[in-house]
């Protein structure tokens, strides 16, 4: 059984602070690892994927994946109010077509 | 832009009516899923296609069938609604490839079964 956990939260940050989201997942085959951000009665939609070992910067958004260890990161720099939403973190092993999802971490950032 | 819709963004029907659920694509993707999200549960895949007229089960199949005719149509039934099946349910598509493709999703159904 392929798991993917993290943190329900809510993680409650200020505003300009770091949001470090946090997700780790059981197959060591795993090669594709996304992150996507759901606001509240919206859809998911993605922010970022890595697929190899190290850091992926896009923006104020930092993907950290760490293979060896099975556990990938989002760090959200400068958070802001509308960074408010459920963060999911998706993993995919090679040459699958469905991704595992974690249920989701809830981020608060408060003025 | 990949662009996924989905037919209704809410929806109340009865128990015991028989539901469909309609998703387009217009990207060309070959995979399409059918999910359901409950608080707390996270996503759950019910059925996908990689192809037209095939389909998979997913973890949580029991109670729904699925369609797909067309490449970019995917089509998600739910033969006798039950109030158990109240949800949030959303459509995804990717394209083939070799496992590190995006899921893109549609935005979302909201089902109410009384």
């Amino acid at each position: 059984q392929k798991e993917v956990e993290q943190n329900s939260g809510p993680l409650s940050v200020p505003e300009g602070a770091i949001a470090s989201l946090n997700c780790t997942y059981s197959d060591r085959g795993s090669q594709s690892f996304f992150w996507y951000r759901q606001y509240s009665g919206k859809s998911p939609e993605l922010i970022m994927s890595i697929y190899s070992n190290g850091d992926k910067e896009d923006g104020r958004f930092t993907a950290q994946l760490n293979k060896a260890s099975q556990y990938v990161s989002l760090l959200i720099r400068d958070s802001q109010p509308s960074d408010s939403a459920t963060y999911l973190c998706a993993v995919k092993t090679g040459g699958s077509y469905i991704p595992t999802f974690g249920r989701g971490t809830s981020l608060i950032v408060h003025p | 832009d990949v662009k996924v819709t989905q037919s209704s963004r809410y929806l109340v029907k009865r128990t015991g009516e028989k539901v469909f659920l309609e998703c387009v694509q217009d990207m060309d993707h070959e995979n399409m899923f059918w999910y359901r999200q409950d608080p707390g549960l996270g996503l759950r895949l019910i059925y996908f296609s990689y192809d037209v007229k095939m389909k998979e089960k997913g973890d949580i199949p029991e109670g729904y069938s699925v369609s797909r005719e067309k490449k970019e149509r995917f089509s998600l039934i739910l033969e006798s609604a039950s109030t158990n099946q109240t949800s949030m349910y959303l459509c995804a598509s990717s394209p083939l490839g070799q496992g590190g493709e995006t899921q893109y999703f549609g935005p979302g159904t909201r089902l109410l079964v009384l």
